[in-house]
């Protein structure tokens, strides 16, 4: 089956550490798409990648930065430099083009500070 | 610069009829989807509308006016597990002509007996 899968579920982060989320996918779309949800609050986007080796930053990149060396693959770093950090994450991904098709998700990493 | 408006909170008896209304201001509209996000879980697909008019699909439909840029998600026989987060998103390609999902904050329903 394909779809979105998004590791760890539950992430503990202590003071001065980066830690990564994994988001991996196999619906071979070219676009992925990381967004940071608090509690009671829709969905902002961290950072997007519309193609292999290219990205741009969202409405709140600041603290953030990603990769996408393959297709499959789009990691988020969450830096030290990511003062309040504590959110639900959600990784998704969508084909590039102007297809009907919405954007899939996975199932969320939960980021809590120590 | 692109702003979508949703109510807030919502509630409803199970059984009724409800309406979540969706506003937005975008630079380079290019479909409008909704989604249904339960309480720590992730979005689900609802509807998808691109072209004015009523999208039905069981007991949800969607309508959208782009001249009004104006949606709404139509939710008939109410049951207690459509209490839930219903997101309206707007898919945009703005300036840089890459795409994204911009997302509204979500309306909150709560389906009483």
């Amino acid at each position: 089956d394909g779809g979105i899968t998004q590791s760890p579920k539950y992430l503990f982060r202590k003071e001065g550490q980066n830690v990564t989320l994994s988001c991996e996918q196999n619906l071979n779309h070219d676009a992925m798409y990381w967004y940071r949800q608090d509690p009671g609050q829709g969905l902002r986007l961290i950072y997007y990648s519309q193609i292999v080796n290219d990205f741009q930053k969202g409405d709140i990149a600041e603290g953030y930065s990603v990769s996408r060396e393959k297709k499959e693959s789009f990691p988020l770093t969450v830096t030290s430099a990511q003062k309040n950090p504590t959110a639900f994450y959600l990784c998704a991904s969508m084909t590039g083009d102007n297809s009907n098709q919405p954007q899939h998700f996975g199932d969320g990493t939960r980021l809590s500070i120590l | 610069g692109q702003n979508i408006d949703q109510p807030t909170e919502m509630t409803a008896t199970e059984g009724a009829i409800v309406q979540i209304n969706c506003t937005y201001q975008t630079s380079g509209f290019n479909g409008l989807f909704w989604y249904q996000q339960h309480a720590g879980e992730a979005p689900t697909f609802l509807s998808y509308n691109v072209l004015d008019g009523l999208e039905e699909k069981g007991r949800f439909s969607s309508f959208l006016s782009r001249s009004k840029g104006y949606s709404y998600l139509l939710l008939k026989e109410l049951q207690m597990k459509d209490s839930a987060s219903y997101l309206c998103a707007v898919r945009d390609h703005g300036n840089t002509g890459f795409q994204k999902l911009v997302f509204g904050t979500g309306t909150r329903l709560l389906v009483s007996p």
